[in-house]
């Protein structure tokens, strides 16, 4: 497609419960990035991949975060056992590799909220 | 460990007045400083960076940024702005240039704009 993309745009959940936010980078990008916003910590960096594998994950908050990246392509951010604090907007975005001068391009983001 | 700060959390400019941004960094090596740009329920757009070089940079939209390394600064400035340019704004600090560490931001918590007609 044009740009990124991701899915959904807005999901509310139940505490307790697992969801799953996809990103669809723009082709031939290979490198992608997870960031959350939200009002109390506002933008964080949350896990790159570059390829299928994922160097840098040291910003995941807690072992309830994984994410997954798969052909190089689409990757999935998996929330377990949802909490309230996780209530944010989920960013996702891609950029040709993962040098500091290739420009990173952003999805809309999903707005996540839990209930 | 590299941080950024915005110091104005809300700023108000009449339409065609003058915009000035203020960033601070803090980062141990050379900086890589971004400015972006998110209108509402839009993801981020980039509006200009320094790598090295001239310390004033261009970018879109009639944006301009200046780089301080005394001041540790990287000020936005746009001479006249639109009502369109209503949005909240961020600066940001890249790491390091090794490959292996990819390119994570981190970003200043953000001064949203208001454009009074």
């Amino acid at each position: 497609g044009a740009g990124v993309s991701q899915s959904p745009s807005n999901k509310v959940t139940e505490k307790g419960k697992d969801v799953e936010l996809r990103c669809d980078p723009i082709s031939g990008h290979t490198a992608l990035y997870w960031y959350r916003q939200s009002l109390g910590q506002g933008l964080e960096f949350l896990i790159y991949f570059q390829g299928n594998s994922a160097p840098d994950k040291s910003g995941l908050p807690s072992d309830r975060f994984s994410a997954e990246r798969t052909g190089g392509s689409v990757s999935t951010l998996t929330i377990q056992r949802t909490q309230q604090e996780d209530s944010a907007v989920y960013l996702c975005a891609s950029s040709l590799a993962g040098a500091v001068y290739n420009e990173q391009f952003f999805g809309p983001g999903t707005r996540l909220t839990v209930l | 460990a590299q941080s950024v700060t915005q110091p104005d959390i809300h700023i108000t400019v009449s339409e065609g007045a003058s915009l000035e941004l203020r960033c601070n960094y803090s980062y141990g090596a050379t900086p890589y400083l971004f400015w972006y740009v998110q209108s509402p329920g839009q993801g981020l757009q980039l509006l200009l960076k320094y790598f090295s070089g001239d310390t004033l940079v261009q970018g879109i939209k009639g944006f301009e940024a200046e780089f301080k390394r005394s001041q540790s600064s990287f000020n936005l400035r746009k001479p006249s702005v639109h009502w369109s340019d209503a949005a909240e704004y961020f600066c940001a600090v890249g790491a390091t240039p090794l490959k292996a560490a990819g390119n994570k931001l981190t970003f200043g918590g953000g001064t949203r704009v208001l454009v009074k007609p």
